[in-house]
C-alpha cells in the first residue's frame, strides 16, 4: 500500500481565493483525521470521520472551512476564502475503527496564503 | 515583528547514549496512547503504543511507560543514533467512548543527538 496519499504537496495562493486539500486513506481504513500543524499551536485535530460521516468537528477553525468525505477512498478540506493566518502544513491521517490502532499519516501539504 | 513560536522542550544528547522523553496527558479517561516521531518535511511516524490496562511496553531499542495515577508517559530510546533526531510527540485517544477515535497530540519534544 502507498500509504496515505495527499494533494499537493505544497500550495500558494492569494488571500480570498478557495483552496482545497486532498486525501486518499489507506485502503480498508474507515476513519479518516484532518490536522493542522503549525509552530503556534503545534498539531490541531481540525475533524474527522468514521465510515464516511464526519462524528467530530469541533475543531474546525471557523466556517470558511469544510471538510467532506463523499466516499471511502477520498476526502476533501476546502478553505473559502483563505486568509493569510491559514498558512500551516495540513495532515490528513487514516486509521481503523476500535480506538486502539495507531493512525498512519500523509506526507502533509504546505499551505501559504499571501 | 518577531514571531513567537511554540517553545518545544529540547533534548540533546551524545551517540549512543538513552534518551527519554516525557509527556503529561490530559484526559484521565483515555485509554489508548500512542509515540509519533516527526522528521522535517514529513508527517507523524509511529513509533510505540500502549493501552490504558498496561504499564509497560517494549520495541526494538524503545520502551513506552505508563503512569495513569499521575497521567504521564516516557518514552524511552536505547543507544540513540543520529537518525533519531527529530520532534517526538506523544498523543492520546481522548475520545474513548465506543467506537470514536480522537487522537489529541502533546506539544512535542525535539531529540537532537550529537555524533
Amino acid at each position: 500500500d502507498a500509504g496515505v496519499i495527499q494533494s499537493p504537496r505544497h500550495e500558494v495562493t492569494e488571500m480570498g481565493q478557495e483552496v482545497t486539500l486532498r486525501c486518499k486513506p489507506i485502503s480498508g481504513h474507515n476513519s479518516l483525521f484532518w490536522y493542522r500543524q503549525t509552530m503556534m499551536r503545534g498539531l490541531e485535530l481540525l475533524i474527522y470521520f468514521n465510515n464516511n460521516v464526519p462524528i467530530d468537528d469541533s475543531g474546525m477553525p471557523e466556517d470558511r472551512f469544510s471538510a467532506k468525505m463523499p466516499n471511502a477512498s477520498f476526502s476533501t478540506l476546502k478553505i473559502q476564502p483563505s486568509e493569510p493566518r491559514d498558512s500551516a502544513v495540513y495532515f490528513c491521517a487514516s486509521s481503523v475503527i476500535g480506538g486502539s490502532t495507531e493512525a498512519f499519516f500523509g506526507q502533509g501539504t504546505r499551505l501559504t496564503v499571501v | 515583528g518577531e514571531s513567537v513560536g511554540l517553545h518545544l522542550p529540547t533534548l540533546s544528547v551524545q551517540e549512543g547514549d538513552n534518551s527519554i522523553i516525557n509527556c503529561a496527558y490530559s484526559n484521565s479517561a483515555s485509554d489508548y496512547f500512542i509515540w509519533y516521531k516527526q522528521e522535517s518535511g514529513k508527517g507523524p511516524q509511529f513509533i510505540i503504543d500502549i493501552r490504558s490496562n498496561m504499564d509497560k511496553r517494549q520495541g526494538q531499542r524503545v520502551t513506552v511507560l505508563l503512569n495513569k495515577t499521575v497521567k504521564h508517559l516516557s518514552l524511552q530510546i536505547a543507544a540513540t543514533q543520529p537518525g533519531d533526531s527529530a520532534v517526538y510527540f506523544c498523543a492520546e485517544n481522548s475520545d474513548s467512548g465506543g467506537s470514536n477515535y480522537k487522537l489529541t497530540f502533546g506539544k512535542g519534544t525535539l531529540l537532537t543527538v550529537n555524533p
